[in-house]
């Protein structure tokens, strides 16, 4: 099983411009999370998504857009890239059901906005 | 919204020592996890805590649910090198998602 898949794992992009990170998960899990984490801020929840076509925003949504046509993909769409989307970012995906097996999470997505 | 505060942030440790972290939430938990983020790779789950007053072990880990169900404990025994790493803790904020602490930072000198 490959678990959840990102790409990029690195990014830089330039004020303003646009870009969406994948995420594909193959345990054929309901739930589906972005989260971005910042240097000794911990993980803080952008969107997440309970099955196809359902999502529904997190802390920190602002800047950010997602959409899950399927249960395998969630990607996260920034629009207008700022500076403080400088971050790394995490898919995560769980069972349906209790948090007893907590979550699967991506390697992650380095982006450097300039 | 619910806190969950991790101590120490930071730690640095010579190699066969052991290590104890500590979470605390504002809130009650009914669930605790433990996670372990190595550097470059997302955070993987180490240990779950379902009840209170629990104690888990995987391996030379060990981790306890606390009474009062606002905190939790990860011990670490006999620390080697590959422990090096980001510990976070996590709890249910509501039924579809999780908070997590901002880390405690382990750093093992050989």
């Amino acid at each position: 099983n490959a678990g959840v898949t990102q790409t990029p794992k690195f990014r830089i992009l330039k004020i303003g411009q646009s870009m969406t990170l994948q995420c594909a998960q193959d345990m054929n899990h309901n739930y589906m999370y972005w989260y971005r984490q910042d240097p000794g801020m911990g993980l803080k929840l952008i969107y997440y998504s309970v099955g196809a076509g359902i999502t529904d925003k997190g802390e920190v949504p602002n800047g950010y857009n997602v959409s899950r046509s399927t249960t395998e993909d969630f990607p996260l769409r920034l629009e207008l890239a700022a500076p403080s989307q400088t971050s790394v970012y995490f898919c995560a995906s769980r069972k349906t059901g209790g948090f007893d097996y907590g979550y699967t999470f991506g390697s992650g997505t380095r982006l450097t906005v300039v | 919204g619910q806190q969950l505060n991790q101590s120490p942030q930071s730690m640095f440790i010579q190699e066969g020592e052991d290590v104890s972290m500590n979470c605390t939430s504002s809130s009650i938990f009914n669930t605790w996890l433990w996670y372990k983020q190595d550097p470059g790779e997302g955070p993987v789950l180490l240990i779950a805590l379902y009840k209170a007053g629990e104690l888990t072990s995987n391996g030379r880990l060990t981790a306890q649910f606390g009474i009062t169900r606002k905190d939790s404990f990860l011990n670490i025994s006999a620390s080697i090198p590959s422990d090096v790493g980001i510990y976070f803790c996590a709890g249910p904020y509501n039924n579809n998602d999780m908070r997590f602490g901002a880390g405690t930072r382990l750093t093992v000198k050989p």
